[in-house]
């Protein structure tokens, strides 16, 4: 079975520092990771995703999540926050393949940036 | 590509009755997908359509919910005999079977209040 645990409900930073959102997976098949992203009042968008191709995924608005196996982790970071970045970020996981297709999303962490 | 479409937004209604929510995926996705979303916590798996076929259901999901997909197109939630915990935003999600068949494209929920 599935599952993801993400580390803190509730982060704040200030514009201009480094953000870091951590993520934890359990998978007894090798996982597809994501993380989506959700703007006030929008429905959930995808940021990025490892598909076990490179480990280090770049995705949009400066975005980046490293899949680290031993750690079982993918922690997104991005080096520099922007106001309009202040969101909430879900960290998901499925299977895929012969394992099915059903994404389970962790609990969430919203980000609050600081001027 | 005109996203997925969910009907109504808002649903207020009284403990006891019935509601049905509608969704319409992307047009050439064949996934349909059914989430609830409760303040605070990521989407909650309901339940998954492959064309037609309900391929997988949550054991959370109680008897009282019902989804559709009759021709393999648009789908529809049914909540027979609401409760105050049925309160919460359904979300539905389509994805494709070809390249990319991972990532999830969702629509912006309907609101269900239960009073």
């Amino acid at each position: 079975a599935q599952s993801v645990t993400q580390l803190g409900s509730h982060v704040s930073v200030s514009e201009g520092a480094l953000v870091l959102l951590r993520c934890n997976y359990s998978s007894s098949v090798p996982p597809y990771l994501f993380w989506y992203v959700q703007y006030p009042n929008q429905g959930l968008q995808l940021l990025l995703k490892y598909t076990s191709a490179a480990t280090l995924v770049k995705g949009i608005n400066g975005f980046e999540a490293e899949f680290k196996k031993s750690e079982t982790s993918f922690h997104l970071t991005k080096p520099s926050a922007h106001m309009s970045d202040a969101a909430e970020y879900f960290c998901a996981v499925t299977p895929g393949g012969t394992g099915g297709f059903k994404t389970i999303f962790g609990a969430g962490t919203r980000l609050f940036v600081k001027a | 590509d005109t996203g997925v479409s969910q009907n109504p937004r808002h649903k207020i209604t009284k403990r006891g009755q019935n509601v049905t929510f509608r969704c319409d995926p992307i047009s050439e996705h064949n996934r349909l997908y059914w989430y609830r979303q409760t303040l605070g916590q990521g989407p909650e798996f309901l339940t998954y359509f492959q064309n037609e076929a309900q391929l997988e259901k949550s054991r959370l999901l109680s008897d009282r919910f019902s989804a559709e997909r009759p021709k393999g197109s648009f789908s529809t939630l049914e909540i027979q005999r609401t409760e105050q915990g049925d309160s919460a935003m359904y979300l539905c999600a389509s994805s494709s079977t070809g390249a990319n068949n991972e990532k999830l494209f969702f629509g912006s929920g309907t609101q269900l209040s239960v009073l």
